[in-house]
């Protein structure tokens, strides 16, 4: 079944520790998102991707980093984290049809939290 | 860039009354406006959207409205039941990333 996966759902982790956050997606998109989000709170994009190799800095400034090495996965990545990292993280991606931008779908998301 | 504002930030209403929750938005360009749907818990989920060449979009008990002019657009949920207790949240784009309101939280009381 067409879908976004994320891995792990649930991360509890020290500080200093280094994290990668997976996303993957059969949907056939060629665009991928990474927002960060603290529970029922606002939506912040961190990071997206129109393609392979492509990769943009969101509207929210974030220290992690991510790669778009193949279509289908979409990687996020903390070298040190904190714990002012501790947040749910959602994937989403989409796909453009026809000149119109076409409907973003969510992952089920990674609850990450830094002692 | 494009900037969406969405209002109230908490609305509860009786069980059966109708909900309506309003989104402005800054970029005269925008021409998609997803509305999602999240449960405690759960990813966002789509629930209705409308393009710029329409005004007014239905499926069931939703509904959404848009006014180009005014650069604002509704959510309508009517004869609302305790499963539509949920945060919802308002985008508006011009071309790919979405720039999302806010968010409401809806608690439909029985």
């Amino acid at each position: 079944e067409a879908d976004i996966y994320q891995t792990p759902r649930y991360l509890v982790i020290g500080t200093g520790k280094k994290i990668t956050l997976e996303c993957s997606q059969t949907m056939g998109h060629d665009k991928m998102y990474w927002y960060q989000q603290d529970p029922g709170m606002e939506l912040h994009l961190i990071h997206y991707s129109y393609g392979v190799n492509s990769t943009e800095k969101g509207d929210l400034s974030s220290e992690s980093t991510v790669s778009r090495i193949r279509t289908e996965h979409f990687p996020l990545t903390l070298e040190s984290a904190r714990p002012s990292h501790t947040s749910q993280y959602l994937c989403a991606s989409s796909d453009r049809k026809q000149g119109v931008p076409d409907t973003q779908y969510f992952g089920p998301g990674t609850r990450l939290t830094v002692l | 860039g494009e900037n969406v504002e969405q209002h109230p930030s908490t609305l509860s209403v009786q069980e059966g009354d109708s909900a309506v929750i309003k989104c402005t938005y800054s970029d005269s360009a925008s021409n998609y406006f997803p509305w999602y749907k999240q449960e405690l818990g759960k990813r966002p989920q789509l629930i209705i959207d409308i393009r710029s060449n329409v005004g007014e979009k239905k499926d069931q008990r939703i509904a959404v409205t848009l006014n180009k002019t005014a650069k604002h657009f509704s959510l309508h949920i009517t004869e609302t039941q305790p499963e539509d207790s949920a945060v919802y949240f308002c985008a508006a784009t011009p071309h790919y990333k979405l720039s999302f309101g806010a968010g409401t939280t809806v608690t439909v009381r029985a």
